[in-house]
């Protein structure tokens, strides 16, 4: 079975700084998808940043991007220029490719506090 | 027009008794799931749909009872509530997985139930 770990419970930034989120998974599976989805305090999860284990290129989304490691099944959230906007909740996900149907699997997630 | 809309967002009620969940998408998806987060914040797959066929039924007391009367629609039945079943419970919705899809699922607000 697969299985998502987020290290870090907590982190905290410096408003404009940069910022790293961890996330390590564990499948026997070649394809999948790999995501970041933020929780704000309104409870909403939001996606921010999709990255197909196929493509080598690390996805990048505005401010926010990713570094995939696939051979060390690692796959980091860096968050540049933060803003107190970006104070939430963040899950990593894991979902298979294999069959259609399945469900993402999320890490336990990292609160990110932003400091003015 | 909202993506993924959930009623009712809180839901206080006494143990014992028996409420329902209502979840509806537009986006067109074939897949709709339901997840619990519990007080630590953690998510799990608790059910998923496909085409109004239960394809995902993970270890859930028999109390929790989903029903999908069409794709669009998945709605989420509670008998006896007890005060475990406290959570926050998000339906959300998702393309199979094929490529040239978008392949993240898209969640509602979540529904805030509060037993007592």
């Amino acid at each position: 079975a697969q299985t998502v770990t987020q290290s870090q419970p907590e982190m905290s930034v410096q408003e404009a700084e940069t910022v790293t989120l961890s996330c390590t998974y564990d499948t026997s599976e070649s394809d999948y998808y790999l995501f970041w989805y933020k929780q704000p305090p309104s409870r909403q999860m939001i996606l921010v940043i999709r990255q197909e284990a196929y493509k080598q290129q690390n996805a990048t989304e505005n401010r926010f991007s990713v570094n995939f490691q696939k051979a060390a099944k690692s796959f980091s959230l860096k968050i540049s220029d933060s803003q107190l906007g970006d104070a939430a909740m963040y899950f990593c996900a894991y979902r298979s490719a294999t069959g259609g149907y399945n469900k993402l699997i999320f890490g336990a997630g990292t609160r990110l506090a932003v400091h003015p | 027009d909202t993506a993924v809309s959930q009623t009712p967002k809180y839901l206080v009620t006494q143990m014992g008794n028996d409420k329902s969940i209502k979840c509806e998408q537009n986006l067109g998806h074939d897949t709709m799931y339901w997840y619990k987060q519990d007080s630590k914040k953690f998510l799990k797959i608790m059910f998923s749909y496909n085409n109004k066929e239960l394809i995902i039924n993970e270890t859930v007391p028999n109390r929790f009872s989903p029903k999908s009367p069409d794709k669009a629609h998945l709605n989420l039945h509670i008998n006896s509530l007890e005060l475990g079943d406290s959570a926050v419970y998000f339906c959300a919705s998702s393309h199979e997985v094929s490529r040239g899809l978008d392949t993240e699922a898209f969640f509602g607000q979540g529904t805030r139930l509060t037993v007592v």
